[in-house]
């Protein structure tokens, strides 16, 4: 089975601070995934990726960088925090081309206050 | 462009009715793919089905059933005999086969409540 797992779950932070979110695959996967979710609007892509070192802006980059150093792990930083950028955030994988599934992370949902 | 379109945002079911979620799609492909995901309250999207533009033949697994129709460009989720494990809600999402992008594009989801 695919596992997808996601450094937090649950996670607070001030207006202004960084942040980091993790995630890390298991299978080898070569395409990896930042959405949000907020209510009425569905997910929306961040970033992509794929392949280690490479990256894709999705529809909604602006306040958001991503990193993949390694294969199975990739890890999406908001250098200054903003209110507007309270949500969930899900991770996802998958392999090949676009018609195949995509695997989720459990997700973390980010509070800024 | 392409869009997916659920207009139903919450449905409340009482247990064993059945109850269809609606999917709407646009695109200007001729091959693509509709998929629909569930989200239980633990947060984690599981995949559900994947159909191909060129197939539509209907399928079936079980209480679940999709109904997909060309003509009217939907992609829709039937449940028989609803239970409250099926409490969740409900993406359809559309990708392209565009070479080195990413192109899944989701609709905005509709939550479903079983009631007992």
């Amino acid at each position: 089975d695919v596992k997808v797992t996601q450094s937090s779950r649950y996670l607070v932070k001030r207006t202004g601070e960084k942040v980091f979110l993790e995630c890390v695959q298991d299978m080898d996967h070569e395409n990896m995934f930042w959405y949000r979710q907020d209510p009425g609007l569905g997910l929306r892509l961040i970033y992509f990726s794929y392949d280690v070192k490479m990256k894709e802006k999705g529809d909604i980059p602006e306040g958001y960088s991503v990193s993949r150093e390694k294969k199975e792990r990739f890890s999406l930083i908001l250098e200054s925090t903003s209110t507007n950028q309270t949500s969930m955030y899900l991770c996802a994988t998958r392999t090949g081309r676009s018609y195949n599934e995509q695997f989720f992370g459990p997700g973390t949902r980010l509070t800024v206050l | 462009a392409q869009k997916v379109t659920q207009a139903q945002t919450e449905i409340s079911v009482v247990e064993k009715e059945d109850v269809t979620l609606d999917c709407v799609y646009e695109t200007r492909d001729t091959t693509y793919y509709l998929f629909w995901y569930k989200q239980p309250p633990s947060g984690e999207l599981v995949f559900l089905i994947r159909r191909n533009s060129f197939d539509e033949q209907n399928e079936i697994s079980g209480r679940y059933s999709w109904n997909f129709q060309k003509s009217t460009s939907s992609f829709n989720f039937t449940i028989t005999a609803s239970q409250v494990v099926d409490s969740a809600v409900y993406f359809c999402a559309l990708s392209i086969s565009l070479t080195g992008a990413n192109n899944l594009f989701f609709g905005t989801g509709t939550r479903l409540t079983v009631i007992p």
